[in-house]
């Protein structure tokens, strides 16, 4: 059964905080991406990745950064927290060939005060 | 960039109610896909479209092309079908651009 998993279901931290969120799959996808999800705007994309070390700014990148240093793991860095950061962050990776199907995360509940 | 629009936003039936949501698109997509989250925030996806109809169970999508237009259909519909139901179309390459989501309650 494929997988992806995300560190943590809930987070609460400080504004200027650094925060790490961290999400890995088993499926050895290559494409990664970090969603954000607010109420009413639908899941914005923060980044994703296509290959180790590679890494492209989606629609909202400002205030985030990413790393791939694996295959499998693909992580979201936010370098000072903010409390409009807080969201529903959600992971995913996508399967190409003929069904192109994303799989997503359980989800990170990121809440900053 | 593409502009998806679900309606409606909210959706209350009755146990058994035959449901429509539907989705349009601003600019031409190679696929369009639905989508489906349950409280607690995991997504699944249901179906993946380019052209036609797709039928799974009770949930059938279909889409029309020159229209840019897409709906979500549940037959039967039971409380279990409560849930965020999310469109997403992709215009090529591996990035999907959301709607904002309808979020249905059926009613016992």
């Amino acid at each position: 059964d494929v997988k992806v998993t995300q560190s943590s279901r809930y987070l609460v931290k400080r504004t200027g905080e650094k925060v790490f969120l961290e999400c890995v799959q088993d499926m050895d996808h290559e494409n990664m991406f970090w969603y954000r999800q607010d109420p009413g705007l639908g899941l914005r994309l923060i980044y994703f990745s296509y290959d180790v070390k590679m890494k492209e700014k989606g629609d909202i990148p400002e205030g985030y950064s990413v790393s791939r240093e694996k295959k499998e793991r693909f992580s979201l860095i936010l370098e000072s927290a903010s409390t409009n950061q807080t969201s529903m962050y959600l992971c995913a990776s996508i399967q190409t060939g003929d069904s192109y199907e994303q799989y997503f995360g359980p989800g990170t509940r990121l809440t900053v005060t | 960039k593409n502009e998806v629009e679900q309606s409606p936003q909210n959706l209350t039936a009755q146990e058994g109610e035959f449901i429509t949501i539907n989705c349009s698109y601003s600019v031409g997509i190679s696929a369009l896909h639905w989508l489906q989250q349950h409280p607690g925030g995991g997504i699944v996806s249901l179906f993946m479209l380019s052209s036609g109809k797709k039928k799974h169970g009770r949930l059938i999508a279909t889409i029309n092309i020159q229209e840019k237009h897409s709906s979500l259909h549940i037959t039967a519909s039971h409380p279990r079908d409560s849930a965020v139901y999310i469109c997403a179309v992709r215009e090529g390459g591996n990035k999907l651009v959301f709607g904002a989501g309808t979020i249905l309650r059926v009613k016992s």
